[in-house]
């Protein structure tokens, strides 16, 4: 049984349109984040929530908007979709310390290979 | 500057071989670090954790952290043509000083050949 499962696994699509990836974790975790992953592995935070609010969002081109229905959920959607965000989008988990004071190791996804022509 | 940056490799070496792999980092605030292990077309999975100075092992893999230095590796004793992956190392403040942040080096691609 998939801990953190994203679908699609490949999206190859025209520029200028939109695209979503969705997310879902089965693990009970509350915390959620969109990484992006490109060609050269560099691993970058784009969004994170904790229990459904937004708490982190780099600097990412407003075409990006996450959107978190509820804790064990997480999707990404993209518009006008440009070369440039050929990626593979990775989802990924995690579970607050309490005190707010631990790891927060990372659970991910197996990524969603996105190839805009 | 990158505030975490990995030794870029690639890196090839026999099996049986042991193999070191290197961050550095320059935010004094990190105190926790990972080691990601990343196979072809796949997630990373957590490898090791480690909280501030020390070492660990685990089986063949040693992580050690030397705060003073900013520096930590990844030892690997023993390798096996299956630790073939691109390694990422992955660190991070306490939380709620960084809301769940991770910074991760590049990675740096190992092959290890029979």
């Amino acid at each position: 049984d998939t801990a953190v499962s994203q679908t699609p696994k490949y999206l190859v699509t025209q520029m200028g349109n939109d695209k979503s990836i969705k997310c879902e974790q089965n693990l009970g975790h509350d915390t959620m984040y969109w990484y992006k992953q490109d060609s050269k592995k560099f691993l970058k935070i784009m969004f994170s929530y904790n229990n459904k609010e937004l708490i982190i969002n780099e600097t990412v081109p407003n075409r990006f908007s996450p959107k978190s229905p509820d804790k064990a959920h997480l999707n990404l959607h993209i518009n006008s979709l440009e070369l440039g965000d050929s990626a593979v989008y990775f989802c990924a988990s995690s579970q607050e310390n309490i005190q707010g004071s631990g790891a927060n190791v990372l659970t991910f996804g197996a990524g969603s290979r996105l190839t805009v022509l | 500057q990158k505030e975490v940056e990995q030794d870029p490799g690639p890196l090839s070496v026999p099996e049986g071989a042991i193999v070191s792999l290197n961050c550095t980092y320059s935010n004094s605030a990190f105190q926790y670090f990972m080691w990601y292990r990343q196979y072809s077309r796949k997630g990373p999975e957590l490898l090791m954790y480690t909280y501030s100075s020390g070492n660990k092992e685990d089986g063949r893999f040693t992580a050690q952290v030397d705060k003073s230095s900013k520096y930590i590796s990844l030892f690997i004793r023993d390798s096996q043509p299956s630790d073939s992956a691109t390694y990422l190392c992955a660190m991070r403040s306490p939380a709620r000083t960084n809301a769940g942040k991770s910074t991760f080096g590049d990675g740096t691609t190992l092959t290890v050949k029979p």
